[in-house]
């Protein structure tokens, strides 16, 4: 099946610092999602973003689909970013969506 | 609208018990699925449903059973708890298999002693 890999598994920013989580995926995909998880454990959709680049206040994410991997980009980030950020991809038209291990964001005051 | 419900919140169970986990949402989505999160694993497909009457296993379907008689309720069924089934189970609706965003409910906590 697809692997999903995402970097950096951890990250310690100071908060107004800007940052960038990558995603990587092993084969085409024709969905690709997105998420924050808050410290309670809420999930929460970021972006819906298959390809191209879309902008929602501070944060951003561009996937390069011929290269098979994604970025999201945090600027100025918050303590409320804290949290963790999960990669997910579905590769086929049954729309099963595989998640990446994510990246655990913490920022500090 | 409620978007996506899950009850209980929290639940404890004995090893060999049986419990059904809810799943229910408001916006008419033919795709719904059930994850669990375990530490360290990310989130795992359990089983999925693309409509009323189908349904299919995802990575780590064993010891889990699932339904979906109406559009809007999708139960997550153990038929016998063992404690590698403790973890954080999430429910999920989109509104067609294809290319559309993934709404998540509150997550059901399950301990197995």
């Amino acid at each position: 099946g697809i692997q999903v890999e995402q970097s950096p598994p951890d990250l310690i920013l100071q908060e107004g610092a800007n940052s960038t989580l990558r995603c990587n995926f092993s084969d085409s995909v024709n969905n690709l999602q997105w998420f924050h998880q808050n410290p309670w454990g809420q999930l929460i959709n970021l972006f819906y973003i298959p390809s191209g680049t879309k902008q929602n206040g501070r944060l951003s994410a561009t996937t390069v689909a011929t290269e098979r991997y994604s970025l999201l980009y945090i600027s100025s980030s918050q303590t409320t970013d804290s949290g963790v950020y999960f990669c997910a991809v579905s590769y086929n038209q049954g729309g099963k969506l595989i998640f990446g291990q994510g990246t655990e964001l913490s920022v500090k005051p | 609208n409620a978007g996506v419900t899950q009850t209980p919140k929290f639940q404890v169970l004995k090893t060999g018990q049986s419990m059904t986990l809810q799943c229910a949402q408001d916006m008419n989505h033919e795709y719904m699925s059930w994850y669990r999160q375990d530490p360290g694993m990310g989130l795992r497909l359990i089983h999925y449903s693309v409509g009323a009457g189908i349904t299919d296993q995802g990575e780590v379907p064993n010891g889990y059973n699932v339904s979906r008689s109406t559009t809007e309720d999708f139960p997550l069924r153990l038929l016998s708890a063992a404690p590698s089934q403790t973890s954080v189970y999430f429910c999920a609706s989109r509104l067609s298999p294809g290319q559309e965003t993934q709404y998540f409910g509150p997550g059901t906590r399950l301990l197995v002693l």
